[in-house]
């Protein structure tokens, strides 16, 4: 399968800063990536769809203007949580398209706001 | 209603013994496929197996069964020979239609594993 990973796997910011998820497919041209959120506890909850050279789709009930999301490359997408609040503190997890069905994901990043 | 529901916030099972975690779906598409996940502590999301709707046969991987009954729309996972290292939470997850699609998830399984 794909190789995945974050970038950082842990951060700590302050309230009202933007903080950058970085999300690369080491091993794969990826056109499609996906963002999730998962609080903890609970299960994974898609947040977007990440097309490579397009505008991301974003679920119903995200707002894309904090959670701005860049498909710049095959292998890189990035997730900037724009001025964070603490109730943006989640664990994200990216995930990459390999095949019509497959699925793999990265290794997640723990966000707190402080 | 929702589409993945799994009923066993938690399951123990002893080293060596077979566990089944159940996972029930709601869909009205004919052509769907359903996963199974493993997050251990780390927080990494492991593909275990899949059951495509039109497999006719249950699918197996290593240890990994799943118990997929079409008619009652359950896609159970039986687990074999449990090993400590298989404590981790479980996601039963789905994706509906021909195309691809998005995938829902269950809100998962804590499976505690003792020696």
């Amino acid at each position: 399968g794909a190789v995945v990973s974050q970038h950082p796997s842990w951060v700590i910011c302050k309230s009202g800063t933007s903080v950058k998820i970085e999300c690369r497919s080491l091993d794969f041209q990826a056109t499609t990536m996906f963002w999730y959120r998962q609080f903890p506890k609970q299960s994974l909850m898609l947040m977007a769809t990440s097309n490579e050279g397009s505008k991301a789709t974003y679920e119903q009930g995200v707002e894309k203007d904090k959670f701005l999301i860049n498909h710049a490359s095959l292998t890189l997408s990035t997730l900037t949580v724009t001025s964070a609040h603490p109730e943006d503190s989640s664990f994200y997890i990216c995930s990459v398209r390999a095949a019509l069905y497959e699925q793999y994901f990265g290794p997640g990043t723990r966000l707190t706001v402080t | 209603a929702q589409k993945i529901t799994q009923t066993q916030p938690g399951m123990f099972v002893q080293e060596k013994e077979a566990v089944t975690l159940d996972c029930t779906y709601d869909t009205s598409d004919q052509s769907y496929g359903l996963f199974w996940y493993k997050q251990p502590s780390s927080g990494e999301m492991i593909f275990l197996i899949y059951q495509g709707s039109y497999d006719e046969q249950n699918a197996t991987e290593g240890r990994y069964s799943l118990n997929f009954q079409k008619a009652r729309k359950s896609a159970n996972l039986v687990i074999s020979a449990s090993q400590l290292g298989d404590s981790a939470m479980y996601f039963c997850a789905m994706r509906e239609g021909r195309g691809y699609s998005t995938l829902t998830f269950g809100k998962g399984t804590m499976l505690l594993v003792s020696p």
